[in-house]
């Protein structure tokens, strides 16, 4: 079966440090990869995705970016983070023809 | 631009009742819809989904209908229980080149009173 990682599952950060949140997939091979962030009683904005290693997309200009090194790795960073990065990151994956996303347990990253 | 959109915010509804939570889209394009549930805390949980030629789909006490006229879905929920108290979303996915755009609305919470 598929399962679905991120973590960590919470986070306090400073303004202006970096961030690193990690997703991983298991029991899949070659999936679209996404992140998404929730800001609080808001529906859910796509960030990034990615069809393939090293193949990223980003549908909103903002301070922060996506990697994918490793086939069922996905990795949302930002080198200095704003008050408006707070919010619920959540990571998701789905098979290149399937219609249903897989959501992660998501991260919940307050800016200080 | 494209948006999807829900009419009610939040739904009360008592428990055993049927719920009706509804959703509004924009881009007569998308290949079809999902309604997810997303629970205090948690990712979203795929409910159902319907493909855009299609006008209804039943599920397990789910129920959804297309009304593509109009450019609406619907999300009918039966005999409510309090485990179905949870956010819920509809999205629309717009497939090309093997990639899948989802677009989410703001969700509806629902509130199932005991």
């Amino acid at each position: 079966s598929q399962t679905i990682h991120q973590w960590p599952a919470t986070l306090v950060q400073p303004v202006g440090s970096p961030l690193s949140l990690e997703c991983t997939v298991e029991g899949t091979s070659n999936p679209n990869l996404y992140w998404y962030r929730q800001a609080a009683g808001r529906g859910l904005q796509l960030l990034f995705y990615s069809v393939g290693i090293g193949q990223i997309s980003s549908e909103v200009p903002q301070n922060l970016s996506a990697s994918r090194p490793q086939d069922r790795q996905f990795i949302l960073s930002s080198k200095k983070l704003l008050l408006s990065d707070s919010g619920f990151y959540l990571c998701a994956w789905s098979e290149g023809t399937g219609r249903e996303q897989y959501f992660g347990p998501g991260t919940r990253l307050t800016v200080t | 631009g494209e948006s999807v959109g829900l009419h009610l915010p939040t739904l009360s509804v008592q428990e055993g009742d049927n719920s009706i939570i509804n959703c509004a889209y924009s881009n007569s394009a998308s290949d079809y819809f999902i309604w997810y549930k997303q629970e205090s805390g948690k990712g979203p949980q795929f409910i159902i989904d319907i493909r855009s030629n299609m006008d209804k789909r039943q599920g397990q006490r789910v129920t959804v209908l297309l009304n593509k006229t109009v450019k609406h879905l619907s999300l009918q929920i039966a005999a409510t229980q309090p485990g179905d108290s949870a956010v819920y979303f509809c999205a629309e996915i717009l497939i090309s080149g093997g990639y899948q755009k989802v677009t989410f609305g703001t969700g509806t919470k629902l509130q199932v009173i005991p």
